[in-house]
């Protein structure tokens, strides 16, 4: 079965910095490329970034460049994204989700999400 | 930036049909996908590659995709398709995956 569980997420003040962690199992994860998506509360969803398999094509959202940095590590089996700069509005649920395609495609499964809170 | 434009809402009684529109510019050029979430929940994949279903979506649920708007077409409505529904592009211009706004489904 194909599992994606998010941690990692918590009480951060403003100013700071987070690692997430998504660990993969049921699957081959060093052939697919991988997604970080955020919810914040109440709202709609937004992309923040992709990776592909061997991670030499990354991409990320306009907002999030420069403060979010997406990394894996195909041998532990887990994609990370480390936040920097955090500020209130980024106070949102943080799901990973693979890509189904050799290049950015459609996302296939998703994890349950690790909460993050932005406040002092 | 790409933008896809959703209805924030659409109520529908039990047992007919709710159509839901995805507006962004030439959509029809790109792949358009569906996902439904159900509160508390993670999405799900509903409809990939404009009207393709993944295996255990129920034949109720389709979509298409021409010029400028994407639909996705839920047919007799049941309670449990209560859940927002999330259009989903990948701007090959800009490199950036982009979601509509949601559309919060209510079954009346």
């Amino acid at each position: 079965e194909v599992q994606l569980v998010e941690s990692g997420g918590g009480l951060v003040q403003p100013g700071g910095s987070l690692r997430l962690s998504c660990a993969a199992s049921g699957f081959t994860f060093s052939n697919f490329g991988m997604n970080w998506v955020r919810q914040a509360p109440g709202k709609g969803l937004e992309w923040l970034s992709y990776i592909n398999k061997r991670s030499d094509t990354i991409y990320y959202a306009d907002s999030f460049k420069g403060r979010f940095t997406i990394s894996r590590d195909n041998a532990k089996n887990s994609l990370y994204l480390q936040m920097s700069g955090l500020r209130a509005e980024d106070t949102a649920v943080y799901y990973c989700a693979r890509d189904e395609g050799p290049v950015p495609t459609i996302f296939g499964p998703w994890g349950q999400g690790t909460t993050v809170t932005v406040s002092s | 930036s790409y933008v896809l434009t959703q209805p924030p809402s659409v109520s529908v009684a039990p047992g007919k049909t709710a159509s839901i529109t995805c507006a962004g510019n030439n959509i029809g050029t790109k792949s358009v996908h569906w996902y439904q979430q159900r509160p508390g929940q993670a999405p799900v994949l509903l409809i990939y590659y404009d009207s393709d279903r993944p295996s255990g979506i129920p034949e109720r649920f389709s979509g298409s995709s021409s010029g400028n708007t994407a639909t996705l077409t839920i047919s007799r409505v049941e309670a449990g398709d209560e859940a927002d529904y999330y259009c989903h592009v990948w701007d090959s211009s800009s490199n950036h995956y982009v979601f509509g706004t949601g559309t919060k489904v209510t079954v009346l």
